[in-house]
């Protein structure tokens, strides 16, 4: 069964640092794409970042770029996501998904770890 | 970057009913469009890609339509379960956006 466990949400102050992790199982993970989508609160979705399986391909969204770092531990069957310079329009639960096979759209999808910026 | 349209904005249908929900593109994506189905407190799930594929154990009662620019979402009758918020998303370019959603409540 595939798993994807988001961590390290939390109350941050503007202008602070966070790092997401999320925990991948049930597949073979160092073969897929991963992905980070972000959900304001009573708002819609926002694709944030994409990463390739070997890392070597990395996309950004426009609001988060030169802030946000995404990276994969394949050995650790590991996703993350450095957040830094956090504003207060980043407050949003972070998901990770996973690209379906050599595809673009999401199949699998985490329960979402809470980011709070705020003062 | 694509800019998606979904409309309704919100749609209220009563079990059983049949539901059709849009989604339109600012510039072609091919048939590179995606549903997913959120309900309150849950992550998305993947209902359709390719603009008509099912995704693995979505029901035969929902199904997908459309290319280019126009692309629909289709429940055939609704169940209890249905009652949620539906997304689409273009996978055709990056960034890869989404709509705004369309949520489906009971009437």
């Amino acid at each position: 069964e595939v798993q994807l466990v988001e961590s390290g949400g939390g109350l941050v102050q503007p202008g602070g640092s966070l790092r997401l992790s999320c925990a991948a199982s049930g597949f073979t993970f160092s073969t897929y794409s991963m992905n980070w989508v972000r959900q304001a609160p009573g708002k819609g979705l926002e694709w944030v970042s994409y990463i390739s399986s070997s890392s070597s391909t990395i996309y950004y969204t426009d609001s988060v770029k030169g802030r946000f770092t995404i990276s994969r531990d394949n050995a650790k069957n590991s996703l993350y996501l450095q957040m830094n310079s956090l504003r207060d329009d980043d407050t949003a639960v972070y998901y990770c998904a996973r690209s379906a096979f050599f595809q673009w759209y999401f199949d699998y999808w985490g329960q979402g770890t809470l980011v709070t910026v705020s003062s | 970057e694509i800019v998606l349209t979904q409309s309704p904005g919100t749609l209220s249908l009563s079990p059983g009913e049949r539901a059709t929900l849009s989604c339109r593109a600012s510039q072609s994506s091919s048939n590179s469009l995606a549903w997913y189905q959120q309900k309150p407190g849950q992550a998305p799930r993947l209902l359709i890609y390719g603009a008509s594929s099912r995704a693995t154990g979505i029901p035969d009662r929902f199904s997908g339509s459309g290319s280019g620019t126009d692309f629909t979402l289709t429940i055939s009758r609704l169940g209890p379960e249905d009652f949620a918020v539906y997304y689409c998303q273009q996978y055709g370019s990056s960034p890869f956006t989404f709509g705004p959603g369309t949520k489906v409540d009971i009437k």
